[in-house]
Formats: structure tokens, sequence, C-alpha cells
């Protein structure tokens, strides 16, 4: 069971690069959330889904795109990287409709982006 | 907007001490709190989940409490070992994002451990 599985770790871009972050989960979550994380800053929320093929704002949504085609997979995209975007980046899921009261949130191990 | 506070930012101790950390919260609707723990180059390990009905939970050598009415959270560690060094975040789900459907956490920033052997 790998639980939330983030690729890829490390990447460097250039200022104007484009990339995709993926993540997959085999929890059978409902929901799947991106989030940035800077120092002295906490995490913030990027984006959200509440299932497969929907998705929602967070909190500091300029400059990413996300999809969840399938419900394990929400990916999280930028089309023009920008400096301020340099951050490490977590994928998050929670709620399964067999659990929902308690429905911790559970992480994957991030992806650390540096752009140029 | 909900906002959550930890102080102290970073924390060192030597072995064995019995530790508090704080977790402070402005609104007190929230529907659960959540601790979580992270390594140096790692994700996010929930520790434990207080739901807003709960009081207390208790997991091995931690205890976290929760105060919604003060809207304050507590992570007691008893007998520290190096090994709990780590940085652990508190996190508070509103019930707001529960009737939204959003169910999203806001983080603190988290305090830094340093357990020394």
């Amino acid at each position: 069971n790998a639980g939330v599985t983030q690729t890829p770790k490390f990447r460097v871009l250039k200022t104007g690069q484009s990339m995709t972050l993926l993540c997959a989960q085999d929890m059978n979550h409902e929901y799947m959330y991106w989030y940035r994380q800077d120092p002295g800053m906490g995490l913030r929320l990027i984006h959200y889904s509440v299932g497969e093929g929907t998705t929602a704002k967070g909190e500091v949504p300029d400059g990413y795109n996300v999809s969840r085609l399938k419900k394990q997979n929400f990916l999280l995209g930028l089309e023009s990287a920008a400096p301020s975007q340099t951050s490490v980046y977590f994928c998050a899921s929670s709620y399964a409709r067999t659990d929902p009261i308690s429905s911790p949130l559970h992480f994957g191990n991030g992806t650390r982006l540096t752009v140029t | 907007k909900q906002e959550v506070t930890q102080i102290p930012a970073a924390l060192s101790v030597p072995e064995g001490e019995n530790l508090v950390l704080n977790c402070s919260f402005t609104d007190s609707a929230i529907y659960n709190l959540q601790w979580f723990r992270q390594d140096p180059g790692k994700g996010l390990t929930s520790l434990l989940l207080i739901q807003s009905s709960q009081r207390e939970q208790t997991s091995g050598r931690l205890n976290a409490s929760l105060d919604k009415s003060s809207g304050r959270s507590t992570l007691y560690i008893a007998a520290s070992q190096p090994g709990d060094s780590a940085t652990y975040l508190c996190a508070v789900k509103r019930k707001i994002e529960m009737d939204t459907g959003r169910r999203a956490l806001t983080f603190g920033s988290g305090t830094r451990l340093q357990v020394q052997p």
C-alpha cells in the first residue's frame, strides 16, 4: 500500500518553462489537495478536488492549473513558471466513503521545485 | 478567516524531558484539529486527530488536548527521545469547510523540535 505518491521529487525550471507535477493515491479517497510550503508560512492550499472530474481553487491558485481525470490521480500544472513559484509542493488526500468521520489527511513526500 | 499560530517556532530539549507544544487558532468553530510530524525532506505524517466534540486523544507517548472555547490545543510528548526530533504542525478544519464541502485544513507554521541525546 503506497499511500500518496508524488513525482518528480526534485525539479529545476527556468522562468517561463512549463511542467506537470503528478500525484497518485491508492486509498480510494474522494478528496485530493495541492499545497505549497514556504519557510515561515506553513502550508497554503493551491487547488483541490472533491471527486473525479471536479476541481476548485484554494487560497493561492494563480499561476497553476489542475486536472482530476481519474479518481486516483491529481495533476498540478505550471504553464509559465516564475521564481515566486519556487517552493515545496505537497499533494494530500482524504475521505473515503467507508470512513467519513475521522478522514485524516494523508500526504505525499513532496516535490521540491526551483525556478531560476 | 482562520489563523493558526504555533509558538515557539523552535525548541531544543535534553533527552528524557516531558514537553508541550502549543497551537492556537482564531476561529473556534472548528470541525476537528490534527497534529502532524514532518521530518526533513519528507511529507507530513498524521499523529493525532481530535474531533470538535473531544477533549483529548492519546497515542503512545503523545497526548493532544483541545479547548475550543479558548482556541487552543497542546501536544504533550512524554519522555522525549532523539527520534522525536522533527517539525510538528497543527492544522484545523473549520466547520465552514465541511458546510461548503471543501474540507481543507488551515496549517500553523510548525514548531521545530530538537531532542538532544
